[in-house]
Parts: C-alpha cells; sequence; structure tokens
C-alpha cells in the first residue's frame, strides 16, 4: 500500500520557537496532502488542506500565521509551527491520497508528536 | 451540522470475545474509513467502505449508506487489537478528501 511519512516523530522546542514537520509520500504522488491536529484523548481535527504549488487552505478557526503550510513538491508538505508556545503542544498527522489506488482511499503519516517548554 | 457519532466510546474486552462498534453520520457520503490507532499515534487504514461489506481476516465492515450507518466487527479479539478505532467520513459530494473523524472507541483487550 501507500506509504506517507513524516519527521520528526518527536520534538521538543522552547516557547517562542519555531519547528518545521514534514510529510512525504514515498511511493506516490499527491497534489493534496491534509494536515490534522490530534489533543490527548481526543479525535482528529483538519487544520488545513496541502496544495502543490499553491497556498493551503485553512479550517475556521486556524492562524494562518501560526501554522505555516509549504507544498513545495509533488512528494513533499511542511507545516512550520511558529513562535510555538506550551498550548501548541499536541500530536500533529498528516495525510494524502494514493490516486492509483482505487476507491480514493487517505494514507497517513505516523505523526509527529510536539512538546513545546 | 456534519456530524460523525461512535459507540461505545470504550470497550473492554476478554480476549477471544467479538464486538461490533457502530459509526453514525449525518449526511450522503463519499467516502468512509475505519481507523486503527495504536498505542504510538499511528493511523492504521482499516477500511475503505462508503456502502457494501468487506472483510480483512477477523475484521469487517458493513456500511449501509442509505441509512446512515457503518459496522466494524472484531471477531476472536486479540490483546494486540486493543487501542482506538476511529471511524472518518468525506461529506463532500465532490470528493474532497478531506475527512471529519468521530470520537472514537477505545477498544482494550485483556488476556
Amino acid at each position: 500500500g501507500a506509504v506517507v511519512s513524516q519527521h520528526p516523530s518527536r520534538v521538543i522546542c522552547k516557547s517562542g520557537t519555531s519547528v518545521k514537520i514534514e510529510c512525504r509520500s514515498l511511493d506516490f504522488q499527491a497534489t493534496t496532502m491534509f494536515w490534522y491536529r490530534q489533543f490527548p484523548k481526543k479525535s482528529l481535527m483538519l487544520m488545513a488542506t496541502s496544495n502543490e504549488g499553491s497556498k493551503a487552505t485553512y479550517e475556521q478557526g486556524v492562524e494562518k500565521d501560526k501554522f505555516l503550510i509549504n507544498h513545495a513538491s509533488l512528494t513533499l508538505s511542511t507545516l512550520t509551527v511558529t513562535s510555538a508556545h506550551p498550548e501548541d503542544s499536541s500530536f500533529y498527522i498528516c495525510s494524502a491520497r494514493d490516486r492509483r489506488l482505487s476507491g480514493n482511499t487517505i494514507y497517513f503519516g505516523e505523526g509527529s508528536w510536539l512538546t513545546v517548554v | 451540522g456534519i456530524q460523525v457519532e461512535q459507540s461505545p466510546p470504550d470497550l473492554i474486552l476478554q480476549e477471544g470475545a467479538n464486538s461490533t462498534l457502530r459509526c453514525n453520520f449525518s449526511d450522503s457520503v463519499n467516502n468512509l474509513q475505519w481507523f486503527h490507532q495504536n498505542p504510538w499515534g499511528q493511523l492504521i487504514n482499516l477500511f475503505y467502505i462508503p456502502s457494501g461489506t468487506k472483510q480483512n481476516g477477523r475484521l469487517s465492515a458493513t456500511t449501509v449508506a442509505t441509512e446512515r450507518y457503518s459496522l466494524l466487527y472484531i471477531s476472536s479479539s486479540q490483546t494486540t487489537d486493543s487501542g482506538v478505532y476511529f471511524c472518518a467520513v468525506d461529506f463532500s459530494g465532490a470528493g474532497s478528501y478531506q475527512l471529519t473523524f468521530g470520537k472514537g472507541t477505545k477498544l482494550s483487550v485483556i488476556p
């Protein structure tokens, strides 16, 4: 099946700094990727849709300037949490659709645990 | 608004038992998937099932789109089945692939 990889899997950063999370589709091209956020013991909430070669589409309530998304190639999308604060600590997970497969199946990366201290 | 409701929220099973997890959704769907989230956070895709029935080993799923629900069956449960099971739905008629997740069912299988 399709493979989506995220890096880093865990990151700790100091308040006020920025941290970048990468999402790669390893064996297929993804014109669209998605970024989700999950708080402990909660469900996944869609943050934004990352479109290759154009601006990301953010969900209501998600700060565009805080969560910068760049989809520079057909296999890579990045999420940068700028000026991080402890309340940004969360599990961030990306997904992408493999168009080669029937059924429009969405595959998820392994996720990235962010802790802001 | 658009809703995805899962039940039960928590489930404890003895190893070897069978279980049924339910997902109700509030509108017609373009895509429905079941996921298993392991203790490390990774989401494992179990089924893509906007309608009909599928089986994969001890797991099977059925979606009745006209009645807006889906069921995930786990037979002969094992401790490795523990984790959170999510139902996720794409409500967009255009197939945006943006998934709306239910709150999940936390399954604990005890030896």
